[in-house]
């Protein structure tokens, strides 16, 4: 199974990000997100598709129907600047699947 | 507090062995799923093996079947993976991931992570 996702976003301060995850019919799939900083580790930002772990800003959202997975992040600020990995779990191989990452810059 | 702390990467050989470990704090251990995964320089992220809570049940990428094993200790509360016939493609950071339930599959995902440790295959 294999998850694409662009290799870079690129939006203003203030504006709306929306890093998209292509997948065969990955609407049937639960799919995470996790933002990555620089030298860090990754950080779960979405997952069940829409749901934000505590701590995570409502300026993050996801959605996930047919053939893509959206994250969105509203009013993008400096700090939002990093590589976003989506996932999900392949029954068919018994597998998690990572994207190829989206480097989100910040203009 | 939740807290994953891996360790054992360095250099070897290709062909070579190295065992990486993860200890984990805060959570009682054999209740929850693990996780390896890595990332090479300047990729992304590959999944590269998970087990159940309770050991029972291993799951391995393609890529590392047959090479890599995982296990865990709960006496230790710590994750291990065993890495045999190392190659050069297997340089990476791996992180370790804890998962929210113990079964380690479709519903789940990997709500805390180890800072990684970097292991570099090369002659």
């Amino acid at each position: 199974y294999v998850l694409t996702q662009p290799p870079s976003v690129s939006v203003a301060p203030g504006k709306t990000a929306r890093i998209t995850c292509g997948g065969n019919n990955i609407g049937s799939k639960s799919v995470q997100w996790y933002q990555q900083k620089p030298g860090q580790a990754p950080v779960l930002v979405i997952h069940y598709d829409s749901d934000r772990p505590s701590g995570i800003p409502e300026r993050f959202s996801g959605s996930n129907s047919g053939n893509t997975a959206t994250l969105t992040i509203g009013r993008v600020e400096a700090g939002d600047e990093a590589d976003y990995h989506c996932q999900v779990w392949d029954s068919s191989s018994d597998h998690w699947v990572f994207g190829g990452g989206t480097k989100l810059t910040v203009l | 507090e939740v807290q994953l702390v891996e360790s054992g990467g360095g250099l070897v050989q290709p062909g070579g062995s190295l065992r990486l470990s993860c200890a984990a704090f805060g959570f009682t251990f054999n209740n929850f799923a693990m996780n390896w995964v890595r990332q090479a320089p300047g990729k992304g992220l590959e999944w590269v093996s998970g087990i159940s809570g309770s050991g029972g049940d291993t799951y391995y990428a393609n890529s590392v079947k047959g090479r890599f094993t995982i296990s865990r200790d709960t006496s230790k509360n710590t994750l291990y993976v065993q890495m045999n016939s190392l190659r050069a493609e297997d340089t990476a950071v791996y992180y370790c991931a804890k998962g929210p339930s113990e079964y380690g599959r479709s519903g789940d995902y990997f709500d805390y992570w180890g800072q990684g440790t970097l292991v570099s295959v090369s002659s």
